[in-house]
């Protein structure tokens, strides 16, 4: 079956820690991005990747890093200079025509 | 500021009536447009995508387009229970990073 995977579904972490959750597509989609959602808000874009080794800040990416080393993969790191790193976070790959499909989203919980 | 304007509501229908989801934005530069459904703590999912004016028809759902008036609807027939979640408008004005989500509108159908 063709989709996104995203893991772990759950993530609690001290603050201070850094923490990367994972997104795989086989899609075969050329871009992914990274989306942030915040209980009654829209989806914030972090990064966003077009290409492989290529990827670009989206409108909250500080405290945020990404990597692209292949077209199926595009892990985001929270870093412990995120202020607010509670969300819940949503990968989502796209083609061509813009239409985004989204994986099933990791729910980060910093204390 | 790009921006894409959807009432929070809930919107409340009675089952078998039609739900009618309404969207606004403020990019006369956009070009595809994209409804999403999403369920409480579930990642958004696409069920219809337009790029033209007019209705486009699946299943259940019609939206409908007016890029003169800006603005984009959402027409649910025969609502179902099952139907009730959050609904999101999201709107592309070009370019991969060029899409805005709406805050989405709660869609609650009364059995």
């Amino acid at each position: 079956d063709g989709g996104i995977t995203q893991s772990p579904k759950y993530l609690f972490r001290k603050e201070g820690q850094n923490v990367t959750l994972s997104c795989e597509q086989n899609l075969n989609h050329d871009a992914m991005y990274w989306y942030r959602q915040d209980p009654g808000q829209g989806l914030r874009l972090i990064y966003y990747s077009q290409i492989v080794n290529d990827f670009q800040k989206g409108d909250i990416a500080e405290g945020y890093s990404v990597s692209r080393e292949k077209k199926e993969s595009f892990p985001l790191t929270v870093t412990s200079a995120q202020k607010n790193p509670t969300a819940f976070y949503l990968c989502a790959s796209s083609n061509r025509e813009w239409e985004q499909y989204f994986g099933p989203g990791t729910r980060l919980t910093v204390t | 500021q790009k921006e894409v304007e959807q009432n929070s509501g809930p919107l409340s229908v009675p089952e078998g009536a039609i739900a009618s989801l309404n969207c606004t934005y403020s990019d006369r530069g956009s070009q595809s447009f994209f409804w999403y459904r999403q369920y409480s703590g579930k990642s958004p999912e696409l069920i219809m995508f337009i790029y033209s004016n007019g209705d486009k028809e699946d299943g259940r759902f019609t939206a409908q387009l007016n890029k003169a008036s800006q603005y984009v609807s959402l027409l649910i027939r025969d609502s179902q229970p099952s139907d009730s979640a959050t609904y999101l408008c999201a709107v592309n004005s070009g370019g991969y990073q060029k899409v805005t989500f709406g805050t989405g509108t709660k869609l609650q159908v009364i059995p």
